[in-house]
């Protein structure tokens, strides 16, 4: 059962447009969600996360929606730079658990 | 920012063969420490979680005996397949967490493993 979704495989965006990564989960309990960057033969590196008393957090070109009605967050990257061409992550978690991570979204930015 | 180191990088060894995957937390201590596998183009899955002084915890479906996880210290983990066969062959990623935040993981770099 896979809790947390991320149900675009790939996604490409021309450099300087905004990049937005969805992600979706089921389960209600969840209380702190966190993207992930990852480029190939790596290990993942946290980008910026956000806990379900908010529903939005910014930090420089990144920010994180948390719609908790809908179960759904989403990454805005603007502008977006070759550099951010990787694979992004969603995870979730409460309390003290361990984190269950989506499937992933390879970004391509277009130079 | 926290580190987390990861030795060797990358490992080829014959079908048969034990393995040993090294986890370090550089410049932190590590109360827990979770192991990761990731096969291509599919998600981070889940292994094990090991403190510090105690048992591993082991996801259902992973087999304890194969994948023997070691947490001696606040700074170190290991991982042994024990037995490794060609199905082994996998990235696994070691992460880290202090006691000052459970949901931040730190990552490390992984560790390619070919099993021939």
């Amino acid at each position: 059962d896979q809790q947390v979704k991320q149900n675009s495989p790939s996604l490409s965006v021309q450099e300087g447009r905004i990049s937005i990564l969805n992600c979706d989960y089921t389960n209600s309990m969840f209380d702190y969600f966190l993207w992930y960057k990852k480029y190939p033969a790596e290990g993942p590196t946290f980008l910026i996360s956000i806990s379900s008393i908010k529903d939005k957090n910014e930090d420089g070109r990144f920010t994180v929606f948390l719609n908790k009605s809908a179960k759904h967050l989403s990454l805005h990257i603007v502008p977006s730079q070759p550099g951010d061409s990787a694979v992004y992550f969603c995870a979730a978690n409460f309390g003290n658990e361990k984190l269950t991570f989506g499937t992933g979204t390879r970004l391509t930015i277009i130079p | 920012g926290a580190v987390v180191s990861q030795h060797p990088s990358w490992v080829i060894c014959k079908s048969g063969t034990s393995v040993k995957i090294e986890c370090r937390s550089l410049d932190f201590q590590a109360t827990t420490m979770f192991w990761y596998r990731q096969f291509p183009k599919q998600s981070l899955m889940l292994m094990a979680t090991s403190n510090e002084g105690s048992k591993a915890t082991y996801e259902q479906g992973v087999e304890k005996d194969k994948f023997l996880i070691n947490h001696a210290s606040l700074t170190l983990s290991t991982l042994t397949v024990t037995s490794a066969h060609p199905e082994d062959s996998s990235f696994y990623i070691c992460s880290a967490c202090g006691l000052w935040s459970y949901n931040e993981q730190f990552f490390g770099p992984g560790t390619r493993l070919t099993v021939l």
